[in-house]
């Protein structure tokens, strides 16, 4: 079955600095989404990647997918406290069915 | 536009006692329905998939089950709760078929003591 491991688990950056988080597949993505979350609160919608080398932005925050569809990654320009909570890659793990398996999370801090 | 709403936002329960989570979307027509377990340490887990009344994919074997009674309406229900079913349990929707965002409720937090 299909895994993903997010990297890293858990990151405390200072307010301004850029940041990136990793997501690895162990098998092709059909569909890679990326969100985000409050502790004890529900998965807001940031971006879905499809194809291959795809590139995607949202304020400051912009999503790739690699030519392999096998890694995706999160970067983050000047981060704002705003921006602090847990980020979830999740992506179908069935070959486009529409069921989503998710990465374990990553935790993000920003010190003011 | 479309909304998703779960309810209870938090349950306490005992050992042994009954449980029903309900969810409801509004703003769309036979959406794909789902149910997550979020538990710490494990990430978030499909439990339950439906894409239809009355039709239910169960992905993990436990000690819960789903169930469509409406179009937009999904229910997770257990006739005896285990100390494990303690959790966080996510509702989500997608339009039909495949390859579409798939959207949240706010979650409602259980705990069985």
């Amino acid at each position: 079955s299909q895994e993903l491991e997010q990297s890293p688990q858990s990151l405390i950056v200072q307010e301004g600095k850029n940041l990136t988080i990793n997501c690895t597949s162990s098998k092709t993505l059909y569909g890679l989404y990326w969100y985000k979350q409050k502790y004890g609160e529900g998965l807001i919608f940031l971006m879905m990647l499809q194809k291959g080398g795809e590139e995607k932005s949202h304020e400051k925050i912009t999503a790739k997918l690699d030519e392999k569809k096998q890694q995706s990654s999160l970067h983050i320009t000047a981060s704002q406290p705003s921006h602090a909570g847990i980020y979830l890659c999740g992506a179908d793990g069935s070959g486009n069915t529409g069921k989503l398996i998710f990465g374990q999370g990553t935790t993000l801090q920003v010190k003011p | 536009s479309q909304t998703i709403h779960q309810w209870p936002a938090t349950l306490v329960q005992p050992v042994g006692s009954p449980l029903s989570l309900e969810c409801t979307v509004e703003g769309t027509s036979n959406p794909n329905l789902y149910w997550y377990r979020q538990a710490a340490g494990r990430g978030l887990q499909l439990l339950f998939y439906s894409v239809g009344i009355g039709q239910i994919s169960s992905e993990v074997p436990q000690n819960l089950s789903a169930s469509r009674p409406q179009d937009r309406q999904f229910i997770l229900s257990s006739k005896k709760l285990l100390l494990s079913d303690s959790g966080f349990y996510l509702c989500a929707w997608s339009r039909t078929g495949t390859g579409n965002t798939i959207y949240f409720g706010e979650g409602s937090w259980l705990t069985v003591v």
